[in-house]
């Protein structure tokens, strides 16, 4: 059974800096890896997904996340942030099964 | 296009009541699922339904049942309810196994 870790509970950062939300999984079989965006009191939207090809895959709102198979991660990082960009992020895996799996969440307070 | 809807939104049950979360998909998905949310613990999977006429338990499924009423209905039953089933319930849809699911915007039930 698949399982995920999100390294990080809170991240702070300022606004026009970097960020990079870590993300770990454990498999012994092919996954596909999804991370989405959840913003307060609404459902979980889709940022981006790697299912197979590029390791390197861009999403919406100008993040990107790199697949890394012998380190097991799926880290998401956004080069600039902005103050929009304050919300909980969930890392997911999903393996042959129809059941996807979800990390703890990191929340992302960005401030000015 | 409405995608996935939850209803209710909020609700407010006593201890040992029992009420019916309602869900339906309007994007012709064969999976949906059935999801809580709780600080802290991400979101874990109660029960899901690979195709219209089979389900199967997730991760947390005591104290829940489901109906997959046809293809795009999936209800989520709680027949006595406890205070530890206090949470955000999230229903969500996905077209197969191996892909992203889409999210409703959930309902936030308190068992006092």
């Amino acid at each position: 059974a698949q399982s995920v870790t999100q390294l990080d509970s809170q991240v702070p950062v300022f606004e026009e800096a970097p960020v990079e939300l870590r993300c770990n999984y454990s498999s012994s079989v092919s996954v596909y890896l999804f991370w989405y965006v959840q913003y307060p009191n609404q459902g979980l939207q889709l940022l981006l997904k790697y299912l197979s090809g590029s390791t390197l895959v861009k999403g919406i709102n100008g993040f990107e996340a790199e697949f890394n198979k012998s380190q097991t991660s799926f880290h998401l990082r956004k080069p600039s942030v902005h103050i929009s960009d304050t919300a909980e992020y969930f890392c997911a895996v999903s393996e042959w099964d129809y059941k996807l799996s979800f990390g703890a969440g990191t929340t992302v307070t960005v401030r000015a | 296009n409405a995608g996935v809807t939850q209803t209710p939104k909020f609700q407010v049950l006593k201890t040992g009541q029992s009420m019916t979360l309602q869900c339906a998909q309007d994007m012709n998905h064969n999976s949906m699922y059935w999801y809580r949310q709780d600080p802290g613990m991400g979101l874990r999977l109660i029960y899901y339904s690979a195709s219209e006429g089979t389900t199967d338990k997730g991760e947390v499924p005591n104290g829940y049942n489901v109906s997959r009423l046809n293809k795009r209905e999936f209800s989520l039953r709680l027949e006595s309810a406890a205070p530890s089933q206090t949470s955000v319930y999230f229903c969500a849809s996905s077209p197969g196994s191996r892909t992203e699911a889409f999210f409703g915007q959930g309902t936030r039930l308190t068992v006092v």
